[in-house]
């Protein structure tokens, strides 16, 4: 299976930072990556696939790059609504597999 | 609008079985891949299964393989989960997703909605 490890595990940050988390991929998975937010008690939010593809309705402060082995999510300032939890993901092989998150904390 | 609702989900003893379902409005699920990917409460994302659009390709996760099946109802736009032999470690909320592709006969595994999901606990 192909293991995902995201960095850091918890971020502080205060409205309007620029913030960066880093995937990265036990082998090389190509663009095969999709970023999710996450708020408590409620369902995944799809913002990235294909590693840099922003999905419909996703406002464009979220970005994402990388391709192989290591990825970022970029979120140019972070907003209110951003503090979250974010997760990658892989499509690139079966079993498909995810990060393990990281919360973007209130500094 | 799009909207995925599971239902079914509650406390179950170690060993025995359960049936969660998903119920599909608001796009053509017929010509949808769908997913089951579950959540420990507090944790992070492990995806569980997929089935095709029309039900003849499904795959499993190593650890639910065998004790776990996907199927789907495309007349009745619904997707399922039966589980037996269920353990502790089963205990999570299970989403329902919807493949992003918008091509029956390709995947592209990953998922572009999601249902809020039914808590499955398994505990004596």
């Amino acid at each position: 299976d192909i293991q995902m490890t995201q960095s850091p595990s918890t971020l502080s940050a205060s409205v309007g930072d620029r913030v960066t988390i880093t995937c990265r991929a036990s082998q090389s998975i190509s663009s095969w990556l999709a970023w999710y937010q996450q708020k408590p008690g409620k369902a995944p939010n799809l913002l990235i696939y294909k590693a840099s593809s922003l999905e419909s309705g996703v406002p464009s402060r979220f970005s994402g790059s990388g391709s192989g082995t290591e990825f970022t999510l970029t979120i140019s300032s972070l907003q209110p609504d951003d503090f979250a939890t974010y997760y990658c993901q892989q499509s690139y092989s079966y079993p498909w597999t995810f990060g393990q998150g990281t919360k973007v904390e209130i500094k | 609008q799009v909207q995925l609702v599971e239902s079914g989900g509650g406390v179950v003893q170690p060993g025995r079985s359960l049936r969660i379902s998903c119920a599909a409005s608001g796009f053509n699920f017929s010509n949808c891949g769908m997913h089951w990917v579950r959540q420990v409460p507090g944790k992070g994302l492990e995806w569980v299964a997929v089935i095709w659009y029309d039900g003849r390709n499904k795959y499993y996760a190593d650890s639910v393989k065998g004790r776990f099946t996907i199927s789907r109802d495309n007349s009745k736009k619904t997707l399922s989960l039966q589980m037996n032999r269920l353990r502790a470690e089963d205990t999570a909320v299970y989403h329902c997703a919807r493949d992003a592709s918008d091509t029956p006969l390709v995947m592209d595994n990953w998922f572009d909605t999601w249902g809020q999901g039914t808590l499955v606990t398994v505990s004596s």
